[in-house]
């Protein structure tokens, strides 16, 4: 258990649905990032959030939208879903805000089917 | 935009075998650098990571990875390899002004028969 809390571990859903993911950083880490892992693009970065303000952008589509809450959860929301958003979705956590000094932790990964 | 190549889609190789995978970055400036891998059905977890300092680090498991600031490139090493290392590896490259964002490369993975 890497500290990093995700749920679910596994989602299907249709096309055209709305789905939120869930991440419960490691205690004490500010910092939560998003990232999307498909056979063809590997490990592409979404979003960063600090202490609950959005602190970089990487390729998140205008259909997701993710926030951190003052407990320092966060949440990827995904509308209108499509065949190509099926994917691993990862949340990792660091202490800071800057990645120097520290490496990320992961969670186990949310695996989203959209049928 | 930075970019991380791998270069080994899928690599096999039997006990004892020596491992070297590639990687490069295409960011020109002030880079952190990171290995890291994930085994079947768990989650990513830090092999070795590069700040500044000696370019040849260590890290966990016997793994060793070598910054080559002139070739762009951040190769992950070990002597002998074992079954359980069978995994899937990933380079990743922070550069400062892009932020904290990690970019991974598209990952390798490692088959290791007994």
């Amino acid at each position: 258990d890497s500290g990093v809390t995700q749920t679910p571990k596994h989602l299907i859903t249709a096309t055209g649905q709305r789905v939120t993911l869930r991440c419960s950083p490691r205690s004490g880490d500010l910092s939560v990032y998003w990232y999307q892992q498909s056979l063809d693009q590997g490990l592409q970065f979404l979003i960063q959030y600090y202490n609950g303000e959005e602190r970089a952008k990487g390729n998140i589509l205008e259909r997701f939208s993710a926030q951190q809450f003052p407990d320092l959860h966060s949440e990827l929301n995904l509308s209108s879903l499509e065949l190509g958003d099926s994917a691993l979705y990862f949340c990792a956590s660091s202490v800071s805000g800057t990645v120097e000094g520290h490496g990320y932790t992961f969670g186990s990964g949310t695996r989203l089917t959209v049928v | 935009a930075q970019s991380v190549s791998q270069h080994n889609h899928h690599v096999i190789l039997s006990e004892a075998a020596s491992l070297e995978l590639g990687c490069n970055y295409s960011y020109g400036g002030t880079v952190n650098l990171f290995w890291y891998v994930q085994y079947p059905g768990q989650h990513l977890q830090l092999l070795l990571k590069y700040f500044s300092g000696d370019p040849l680090v260590k890290g966990i498991k016997g793994f060793e990875a070598e910054f080559i600031k002139s070739k762009f490139s951040f190769n992950l090493r070990k002597p002998s390899v074992q079954w359980s290392d069978t995994a899937e590896y990933f380079c990743a490259v922070n550069a400062n002004q892009a932020g904290t964002a990690l970019i991974f490369g598209k990952g390798t993975t490692l088959s290791v028969s007994s």
